[in-house]
Order: C-alpha cells, then structure tokens, then sequence
C-alpha cells in the first residue's frame, strides 16, 4: 500500500526559514507527481499554495516556494510569519485518476 | 467568482445511506475535474473520489462499491451518493475543484478551489 509521508509536528521561529517534506513510503517523488501543497487553518477548508511542484497559486506570497529535493517534494517558507502556523498537506498524483495526500504537518511559529 | 457549497451532510446510522451535494457557481462543473475529499475529525486530508470532465470516475479504495459520484449539468451540481456508511465514514467532505496539467495521456490534476464542507456523523 502506498503511502506518502509528511514530517511530524514542526516549529520554526518568526523570519526563519523552515523546509517541509514530502515522500513515498516506496519509492521516489518526482515532478510527475506534480506534488501540490495545500494550507489548512484550524476550522478552515484548505488553501493552495503550490501546484505542479513550483508553481504558487494566485495570491500566495513568494516566500512559499516548492520544489524536488532528492526523493521527494518541498515546500520551503522562507521568512515565516506568525500567521503561516497551520496544518501542510501534500497531495501526490499517482495514476490512473487517484492522487494521494500526505498526513499533514501541524507548523509551529514561536 | 468561483463558489462551492456543500450540503446534505449529517447524522446516519450504521448501515445507512446519505447524498451530498455541491453547488458550484462561476464556473461549470461539466467542463472541469470535480472531486470530494474528507477529513475525520482530528485527522488529515483524504482524496476520495473524482469526476473528469469526460465523464470518467475514480474512487479510493475506501469508497470503491459503495460511492458513487455524480453531476448534474442542468442544475450544476456536483454529488457523492453514500451507501454502507461506516463509523469510519464521520468526517467533513469537501468539494474540490480540480485542474488538469500535463498533457497527452496523463492526467494530473491539483485543487485550486475548495467548499466549506459538510459534516457526515455516522453512528447508532
């Protein structure tokens, strides 16, 4: 069964730099899974940052970015914010119609 | 401006069936991916099913045989009928829109609008 992993909860301090991942239990994440990341805040429905591995959706400020590092999908925030505290989702497409989210990582600011 | 609002949800039995319902505006769901994800309570994303626009459906493992996802052109809704519901089954789904990329014979997609979803309670 494939599974695809996030980080357990993380923390980052205000301005710093933090790096999430996201992996296959069996294998490699590569850009033809075109990794998406999704924000999700307490109570909240999900927002997209980033699609195709880089690409940030509309609105989304550039100090998310994505990308491939080694096995598997990033998303960096680069100058965290305090309202940048929230659950992460990667979402991997895999074949056949079926994409697959990762678990989430709950982000701590302090 | 795109819109997506769910309805239908609520407490079930064991055993029991639901029909959720998603009506989208600024666009039609015809001409695009549309999907359901859910998330039980305390617990993360979980993609459920999809619907491309040509008609073609998709489900998870869970939900294969007893899900059905559908559309509604005329009224431009997108639905997810539920049978067999689970205790497993609780969670709030939402409605996705989905956006193809690649090319070709591939066809991935990404979620670039979602609902607020709605809460399936599945219990005696």
């Amino acid at each position: 069964q494939t599974v695809v992993t996030q980080e357990p909860p993380f923390s980052v301090s205000p301005g710093g730099t933090v790096t999430l991942t996201c992996g296959l239990n069996s294998g490699s994440v590569s850009t033809s899974h075109y990794p998406s990341w999704y924000q999700q805040m307490p109570g909240q429905a999900p927002r997209t940052l980033i699609h195709s591995t880089n690409t940030r959706s509309p609105g989304v400020p550039d100090r998310f970015s994505g990308s491939i590092l080694g096995n598997k999908a990033a998303l960096t925030i680069t100058g965290a914010q305090a309202d940048d505290e929230s659950d992460y989702y990667c979402m991997l497409y895999m074949t056949g119609g079926i994409s697959l989210f990762g678990g989430g990582t709950k982000l701590t600011v302090l | 401006e795109v819109q997506l609002v769910e309805s239908g949800g609520g407490l079930i039995q064991p055993g029991g069936s639901l029909r959720l319902s998603c009506a989208a505006s600024g666009f039609t769901v015809s001409g695009n991916y549309m999907s359901w994800v859910r998330q039980a309570p305390g617990q993360g994303l979980e993609w459920v099913s999809i619907i491309y626009d040509t008609g073609y459906t998709y489900y998870a493992d869970s939900a294969k045989g007893r899900f059905t996802i559908s559309r509604d052109n005329s009224k431009n809704t997108l639905s997810l009928q539920m049978s067999s519901l689970r205790a497993e089954d609780t969670a709030v789904y939402y409605c996705a829109r989905g956006v193809r990329v690649g090319s070709g014979d591939y066809f991935p997609y990404y979620f670039d609008s979602w609902g607020q979803g709605t809460l399936v309670t599945v219990s005696s």
